[in-house]
Order: structure tokens, then sequence, then C-alpha cells
């Protein structure tokens, strides 16, 4: 069946950079977007942005652009999500979704979260 | 603070109707299409209603969803004790270069 696999658990430094990768399986990377959201601790979500597979377009939110790099490898059906100058602010549960198979902006497959944690 | 407001709570017995409702404004929910999503602890968000009112394939038609004007709601019918987790209404935005918006959520106990 479809799913979406999550890297493992971070921890960075203030300043410092994370990477975080979703793999998806049993379905075509680029025949669907793939979002990026957060929850941080005891809030709800936020979406961070979104890339189209097939042509690498992306549009960020205003709250991490500039910050942000949204990028895939169809080689190995892999979507990644880079988030630079980390702070406190950034420790979250980070989850990449599935979009555009029943809406434009449904998110209907979701990864298990990678859980990031910004402490000096 | 959300672009979408939800109440933060709302709670029923077992077998009872609970409606959970969504604001927003002309440049979102006024102009586009609302989804619902569940989220139960330590689990990742379900999508639960998309299109304002369709059910994905598996999602039991005790959910329903609504949208009128600048406000969406999503009802529950038959409350079950599984039903208890945080609910989420989200839609597009078109202010500020377009990006997508969630409300607060709205957490629901079986009482």
């Amino acid at each position: 069946q479809d799913q979406l696999v999550q890297s493992g658990a971070e921890v960075k430094k203030p300043g410092a950079s994370v990477k975080v990768s979703c793999k998806a399986s049993g379905y075509t990377l680029t025949t669907y977007g793939i979002s990026w959201l957060r929850q941080a601790p005891g809030q709800g979500l936020d979406w961070m942005g979104w890339i189209n597979p097939y042509n690498t377009y992306t549009k960020y939110s205003q709250k991490v652009q500039g910050r942000v790099t949204m990028t895939t490898d169809t080689s190995t059906s892999t979507a990644y999500m880079e988030l630079r100058s980390l702070s406190s602010d950034d420790t979250a549960m980070y989850y990449c979704a599935r979009q555009g198979v029943l809406a434009a902006d449904a998110f209907d497959l979701w990864g298990q979260g990678t859980m990031v944690t910004v402490s000096s | 603070q959300s672009v979408l407001t939800q109440p933060p709570s709302a709670s029923g017995t077992p077998g009872q109707r609970v409606t959970i409702s969504c604001s927003g404004s002309s440049s979102n929910i006024g102009s586009n299409i609302v989804n619902w999503y569940q989220h139960l602890p330590g689990t990742a968000p379900k999508l639960l209603i998309y299109s304002n009112f369709q059910r994905p394939s598996g999602v039991p038609d005790r959910f329903s969803g609504s949208k009128s004007g600048t406000s969406a709601s999503l009802a529950i019918s038959g409350l079950q004790s599984e039903d208890e987790a945080d609910y989420y209404c989200a839609t597009w935005d078109d202010s500020l270069n377009g990006h997508v918006v969630f409300g607060g959520g709205t957490k629901v106990t079986v009482l």
C-alpha cells in the first residue's frame, strides 16, 4: 500500500540546519505533490510549504521563506525538507504529506513524523 | 493565533452528536474548499473530510462536513470512544501569495 516513511528524530543546536527525508512507496512520487507541515509542542498544525516532484516547483509559507528548501530525488522516490538557522521555536514534530489525490490541498497520506528538537 | 477559528474543546456522551465549527474569511473559507483532519496522540493526522463534505474511503458516515459562506462545520453523530481526538479544519488562503491555513484544533472528549 502507499506509504511515506520519514527519517528519524534529530537534536540540533541553535543556528544549525536540519534535513528531514520522506520516502514514498506504493506510488510514483512525481504523480502528486508533497507538503511539509509541523506541530510544535502543545500547538496546532502549521503548513510550511509544498513541492511538485514532477517539475520541482516549490511554494513556501512566509513564516519559513528564506530558511527552508524542499527538494526531491526521483531516483529514490524521496522528498527532503531542509530548515536552516534553527531556533528553539523550530522544535516540533515535522510531517510530510501527499496532496492532490482527492483534492488539490487535501493531505490524504502522511509520514509518521520526525521530531526535531533545537536545544543548546 | 490561527487564521481559522475553532472552539478549543467539545464533548459528548457515547451516541450523541457533536458539532465543531470553523470560522474564516472571504480569502480562505469563503473562496476555497475545506478539509478536516483527525489527529490522535502519537499518530499522524488523518484526512477525515475533503472538499467540504466528501469522505475518503474508509471514513465512517458518522462523520459529515458542511460549508456555508465563510464558515464550515464537522459533525460527528453516534459518538464513540475512539472518536476522542483533536480535529482540525484547513483550507487554502488566497492572501500573502497563497498558503494553507489551519484552525487551532478542537479537542473532542467522549464523556
